[in-house]
């Protein structure tokens, strides 16, 4: 158990369907991450934020929304995604941006069928 | 940019036997991570080296670091099957971003 809750585990989703992902941390961390893992691809950043702003976003699409209501939680919204968004989503958190040690979660498995 | 690169990519040892990682990146860092993932889950922070480093342990792991070759190992010794996972390498690049490599995957057979 790592302090980073991520919901759901599981998701399958039509391309036309809405969803989101959740993510939680009660580590006092100030700084959360999305992160897109592939099959035989390194794991790619995708949001950064700091103190809830967000401080980079790494030519992301826009079918992924990220939402940060507090310092304490994540969302990534998905809306319209294409088959090859399937991935493993992983959320981590870190006390700063300054790449110190990061906690992740248990991720998301996504299905885009 | 620049990321961390692990060398083998896949491993498959007895248990019992040590487990060596390569890894290796671009530019100059502060500071170099291992990670490990086992199947399908999140990664988990194993040992952070700084710059100014060589070596660092932390119970049956060895981590190394050269600068001047811009690489680092991990040694798992006396691995077990608990040890099977992928281990990851992440540099922190210019903007102090972690950068991972895609992964070693470690198979330790019972």
């Amino acid at each position: 158990e790592t302090g980073v809750t991520q919901t759901p585990r599981h998701l399958v989703m039509g391309m036309t369907n809405k969803k989101s992902l959740k993510c939680e941390q009660h580590l006092g961390h100030n700084a959360m991450y999305w992160y897109k893992q592939s099959a035989k691809k390194p794991l790619e950043l995708m949001f950064v934020y700091n103190f809830k702003e967000q401080t980079e976003n790494n030519s992301v699409p826009s079918r992924f929304s990220p939402e940060c209501p507090n310092s304490s939680h994540l969302f990534l919204h998905l809306h319209t995604l294409q088959p090859e968004d399937s991935a493993l989503y992983l959320c981590a958190s870190s006390q700063d941006p300054s790449a110190t040690e990061a906690f992740f979660g248990q991720g998301t498995r996504l299905t885009v069928v | 940019s620049q990321q961390g690169e692990e060398d083998p990519q896949a491993l498959s040892i007895q248990e019992g036997e040590n487990a060596t990682m390569n890894c290796s990146y671009k530019t100059s860092i502060n500071n170099l991570q291992w990670y490990r993932q086992n199947s399908g889950r999140g990664l988990v922070h194993l040992i952070l080296i700084r710059s100014n480093e060589r070596e660092k342990h932390s119970g049956r792991l060895r981590v190394t670091l050269d600068t001047s070759k811009k690489s680092s190992s991990l040694l798992i010794t006396a691995s077990r099957a608990a040890d099977t996972a992928s281990y990851f390498c992440a540099t922190d690049e210019r903007n102090n971003r972690l950068a991972f490599g895609k992964g070693n995957q470690v198979v330790v057979i019972p």
